[in-house]
Parts: structure tokens; C-alpha cells; sequence
């Protein structure tokens, strides 16, 4: 098991609501990124937050948001939620004192949106 | 951007036997490739990875294979388990945030 958590692990919304997912990324780790996997797909790169300012982003609209806060722990927020949203969302941390180039990633989140 | 592609939606193999996963990806100047495992209802789980200054490399059970010139990554488990069944994944790191793309995804099922 790695020590990246998520929550909650199952969630099921609306269309057109607004969702918040939470991350805690592995201690010593400063970076963590988010990825959508649809059912059957592979995980597809959101974007990434380091030390709380977002480094890189994915082919997502503006409605996908995220926040790191200053002890690593990350938020996505997804508004006006789509039936297409429905997947695992995943988040990855990395960056620690030992190999940089790892992502740990947690159990996941999964969306259901009717 | 980059691409990544599995040749085999699903493999099956007998128990004890080898098993070979491959992947083709697309940016020649990709440096970082891994494999990763996921079995239902839970996270990608690391399983080895490989530079790009590198050909080859070997774990416990397992060996990463990279041909740069045609772009190809390949992963070996030796005396395939029941506990491999799970669908594996390749990765390849490129762009501004280093990220992580992955291809589809091999089904791996180990016959008794």
C-alpha cells in the first residue's frame, strides 16, 4: 500500500452539480497530480500541483479546478458536472527525498454521474 | 504530445509460464518509462521502472525492456502467479509537469 488516501472512495452526484475530492499525498512528497480514468481506459493526466501552484495541466476545461494546500494535501473540484464525468479519479504524489520520479498513486475516487 | 499504445487488449497464460506485455509510444523524446499494475477496484501500483539512458532492467520476477529507435517498451514476468491476473499499464513521462500518459491497458489472466 502506498500512503496516498482519498476520499470519499465512492461518490454519486447530479448532472450540472459541483464535487470536491480530496488527496493526501505521501509524507515527504510535495507534488501531486490527478488523473481521470474512464472505465476500461487508462488514467488520463488532469493536472499537477507543486508546493500549491499548479505545474501543468491536461486536456481538461476550466471547469476542472484543484487546490494544494501547504502540508501537500490536494483538492479537485469538478463544476457543472457532465454524465461524461463519471470515472476513477486518481491522484499520484511524488517528489520525495528518495527517487523524484515515482508516482504513488492512491485507491481512488469513483464518480458516478446521473 | 505523446501516445502511448498497447498491442494486446488481453493475455492469457498459463501459470508458471513467461508472460510479455508490450507498448509503442510516440515521442522520440520521452525519457522515463514504467509499468504499472492495477487490480479491480484499486490504485495503479508501481511496478518497475526504466530511464531512457537505460535498455534494460531487471526486478523480482520482472524485466523492463526499451528499444528507442523503434519506440517500443516491453514488460517480462517470469513464472507467471494466480496473484498477476490485474491489467497492466505503460507509462511514459513527457511534457511541462513531467507527467504521466498511459496507454489502455493489458488485461493479464493467468490460467490455472
Amino acid at each position: 500500500e502506498t500512503g496516498v488516501t482519498q476520499s470519499p472512495t465512492h461518490l454519486i452526484k447530479t448532472r450540472g452539480q459541483q464535487v470536491t475530492l480530496r488527496c493526501s499525498s505521501q509524507s515527504g512528497h510535495n507534488t501531486v497530480s490527478w488523473y481521470q480514468q474512464a472505465l476500461g481506459q487508462g488514467p488520463q493526466f488532469i493536472f499537477q500541483y507543486y508546493r500549491e501552484e499548479e505545474n501543468g495541466r491536461g486536456n481538461f476545461p476550466p471547469r476542472f479546478s484543484g487546490l494544494q494546500f501547504p502540508n501537500y494535501s490536494s483538492e479537485l473540484n469538478v463544476n457543472a458536472l457532465e454524465l461524461d464525468d463519471s470515472a476513477l479519479y486518481l491522484c499520484a504524489s511524488s517528489g520525495g527525498t528518495g527517487s523524484s520520479y515515482e508516482q504513488y498513486f492512491g485507491p481512488g475516487t469513483r464518480l458516478t454521474v446521473t | 504530445g505523446e501516445s502511448v499504445g498497447l498491442h494486446l487488449p488481453t493475455l492469457s497464460v498459463q501459470e508458471g509460464d513467461n508472460s510479455i506485455i508490450n507498448c509503442a509510444y510516440s515521442n522520440s523524446a520521452s525519457d522515463y518509462f514504467i509499468w504499472y499494475k492495477q487490480e479491480s477496484g484499486k490504485g495503479p501500483q508501481f511496478i518497475i521502472d526504466i530511464r531512457s539512458n537505460m535498455d534494460k532492467r531487471q526486478g523480482q520476477r520482472v524485466t523492463v525492456l526499451l528499444n528507442k529507435t523503434v519506440k517500443h517498451l516491453s514488460l517480462q514476468i517470469a513464472a507467471t502467479q494466480p496473484g498477476d491476473s490485474a491489467v497492466y499499464f505503460c507509462a511514459v513521462r513527457s511534457g511541462s509537469a513531467r507527467q504521466l500518459t498511459f496507454g489502455s491497458g493489458t488485461q493479464l489472466t493467468v490460467l490455472p
